[in-house]
């Protein structure tokens, strides 16, 4: 059964920093990883989709990586600002064609100004 | 552009009483869709999905049922509701046919008394 573990379940750090999201998934037969954000109260956005084939995607100040023989993806991102406060869930899709998504509990992230 | 609603937005429904949420995808035609239960402290849940009309798949034994009448179109029901049903349930699609990202709606918040 896949598991999927994202470390720390909290983050809180000043405004400007870098910052890396860890991500963990207990079998590598994945097709997909897909980055989510989710606001409090609200439905899911996504951030980056990461192809099975793929070893890394970017859009604007996030950069997402896979590497699939670890079980691991981290979602960097660049110079944080307090709009960026949010949890932050990776999912795997682990069935080709009907993207069964398995999520991981979230990073609750707080950027403070 | 594709849109994704799902109401109501908030529900207060007493214990033993029948539910029903709805979701709705427009701009798009034969999506998968898909409904999540995201329960406080626990991660998303995915309850079930379907690839077409009529075609239902149950991930967790519960007393939910889902139905998909029309092509975009998705049911969530229940005929007698449980205090363990409380939570955030969301409704997504995804596009056919390859690694697509997959997007939610806004969900609806039920809290059963």
């Amino acid at each position: 059964k896949q598991e999927v573990t994202q470390i720390p379940a909290a983050l809180s750090v000043p405004e400007g920093e870098n910052l890396v999201l860890n991500c963990s998934f207990t079998d590598s037969a994945i097709y997909n990883l897909q980055w989510f954000r989710q606001d409090p109260g609200k439905g899911l956005t996504s951030l980056l989709l990461i192809q099975s084939s793929q070893r890394e995607q970017t859009s604007g100040r996030l950069n997402a990586s896979l590497d699939k023989s670890s079980g691991r993806s981290t979602l960097y991102i660049a110079a944080s600002q307090p709009g960026d406060s949010a949890t932050y869930l990776c999912a795997v899709d682990i069935i080709q064609g009907a993207q069964k998504l398995v999520f991981g509990q979230g990073t609750r992230l707080t950027i403070n100004p | 552009s594709q849109t994704i609603h799902q109401w109501p937005a908030t529900l207060v429904q007493p214990v033993g009483s029948p539910l029903s949420l709805e979701c709705t995808v427009e701009g798009t035609s034969n999506p998968n869709l898909y409904w999540y239960r995201q329960a406080a402290g626990r991660g998303l849940q995915l309850l079930f999905y379907s690839v077409g009309i009529g075609q239902i798949s149950s991930e967790v034994p519960q007393n939910l049922s889902a139905s998909r009448p029309q092509d975009r179109q998705f049911i969530l029901s229940s005929k007698k509701l449980l205090l363990s049903d409380s939570g955030f349930y969301l409704c997504a699609w995804t596009p056919k046919g390859g690694a697509y990202e997959q997007y939610f709606g806004p969900g609806t918040r039920l809290t059963v008394t």
